[in-house]
């Protein structure tokens, strides 16, 4: 039973489109995060949802907006995709105060 | 700066041999290290957290040095399945802040 499983796994469209990934967690931890990593394998940290609240917005696109429905998800909604928005995304969660972190198995998102 | 630096090798290293690497950090009210591991295509896994005592895990020992601001690990009579990204990890403030990796760096274990 995966902990946290995020879909879809491959993701090939066009530039301009809009599009989402979903991720869900079944672990009952507070936190939920999205990584993103690069052509270059840089991962860095793009929101991160605690109870719902946002709690941090790194200086990501406007064009990016996370939605949670409830503690257990976290999906990630993309505007008007770009050619630099290719990347792998990873959806990730932690229980509060306590650092140990996991990963979905990752989005390879590419935008042609 | 960047915030956490790390050497992205590669690393080649035969079978057997002992290995080290470190990462730096740039933010001195960091609180929590780790060693992450990421194989190709795959998603980072904790491999290990690092204390300023220093802890070991089979093979693996971690070190932390404050004064200094940088983080080791070494890996003992290492295997081929030891191949793979080793990420430098720092919390800094609450763990509600997310990681902060290192680009990683690059180890090939050959036969």
């Amino acid at each position: 039973d995966t902990a946290v499983s995020q879909t879809p796994k491959y993701l090939v469209t066009q530039m301009g489109n809009d599009k989402s990934i979903k991720c869900e967690q079944n672990l009952g931890h507070d936190t939920m995060y999205w990584y993103k990593q690069d052509s270059k394998k840089f991962l860095k940290i793009m929101f991160s949802y605690n109870n719902k609240e946002l709690i941090i917005n790194e200086t990501v696109p406007n064009r990016f907006s996370p939605k949670s429905p409830d503690k257990a998800h976290l999906n990630l909604h993309i505007n008007s995709l770009e050619l630099g928005d290719s990347a792998v995304y990873f959806c990730a969660s932690s229980e509060q105060g306590y650092y140990g972190y996991t990963f979905g198995s990752g989005t390879r998102l590419t935008v042609v | 700066r960047k915030e956490v630096e790390q050497d992205p090798g590669p690393f080649n290293v035969p079978e057997g041999a002992t290995v080290a690497f470190n990462c730096t950090y740039s933010n001195s009210a960091s609180q929590s290290f780790f060693w992450y591991r990421q194989d190709c295509r795959k998603e980072p896994k904790l491999l290990m957290s690092v204390y300023s005592s220093g802890n070991e895990d089979g093979r693996f020992t971690a070190q932390l040095n404050r004064a200094s601001q940088y983080i080791s690990l070494l890996i003992r009579d290492s295997k081929l399945s030891d191949s793979a990204t080793y990420l430098c990890v720092v919390i800094s403030g609450g763990g509600a802040d997310g990681l902060t990796f290192g680009k990683g760096t690059h180890l090939i274990i050959q036969p």
